[in-house]
């Protein structure tokens, strides 16, 4: 597989309720980003780290955010949870911050439905 | 073990011609299939997908064929232009089951003026 892992796979929360997930990214990979991806579209870019700081950020409310450990693993929170929140999030880890080219992993998603 | 293969890690093709990128799977339980394009710097964009009750899916100049019985996949791109020059990212799952998505490792594709 990618190297990539993401927990939990599928969860159900109740609307207003708070979620993380977590990502671990491939071995030495110092980037990671988050994308939601609502069924039948594509996937939309939440955030990305970099080295443990935010460096780039989608079109999301506050109640969606992030952190990055010295280990490269992730955490994607989200508060407040909404309806539409209802996704797959996937997770991608690569090397180097914003730099072209760089091969980019991503991992098997966590599926969210909010009740 | 990589059950979405995408062989070829690069890709160049001229202006004007065909670019047909192919992906290979091993699970049998998938009938879900997505091809996705992704600009450096940039989230990736959603492009084309088929389900395995067909073998073929349109939409514009993007074509996908399915062969369920290769368990092989491939995206053709006529005519090919300069701005198509991305990362393509074969994906898969089983819409019915688990829905746990696996994704290939890319194909860089660069279109030459």
């Amino acid at each position: 597989e990618t190297g990539v892992t993401q927990s939990p796979t599928h969860l159900i929360k109740t609307r207003g309720q708070q979620v993380t997930l977590r990502c671990s990214s491939q071995s030495g990979h110092n980037t990671v980003s988050w994308y939601q991806q609502a069924l039948g579209q594509g996937p939309q870019f939440i955030f990305q780290y970099y080295r443990e700081e935010e460096n780039g950020r989608g079109n999301f409310p506050p109640r969606f955010s992030g952190l990055q450990f010295p280990n490269y693993s992730s955490e994607l929170n989200v508060n407040a949870l909404e309806l539409d929140d209802s996704a797959l999030y996937l997770c991608a880890s690569s090397l180097g911050g914003r730099r072209p080219g760089n091969t980019i992993y991503f991992g098997e998603g966590s599926w969210l439905t909010v009740v | 073990d990589q059950q979405v293969k995408q062989n070829s890690p690069s890709l160049s093709v001229q202006e004007g011609r065909i670019s047909i990128l192919n992906c290979d799977y091993t699970n049998s339980m998938f009938d879900y299939f997505l091809w996705y394009k992704k600009y450096p710097a940039e989230g990736p964009t959603f492009l084309i997908s088929i389900s395995s009750i067909k073998d073929k899916n349109e939409d514009g100049r993007f074509t996908v064929f399915l062969n369920k019985s290769a368990k092989h996949l491939s995206l053709h791109i006529v005519p090919s232009q300069p701005g198509d020059s991305a990362v393509y990212f074969c994906a898969a799952f089983n819409a019915g089951n688990n829905r746990k998505l696996i994704w290939g490792l890319g194909t860089s594709l660069a279109v030459n003026p």
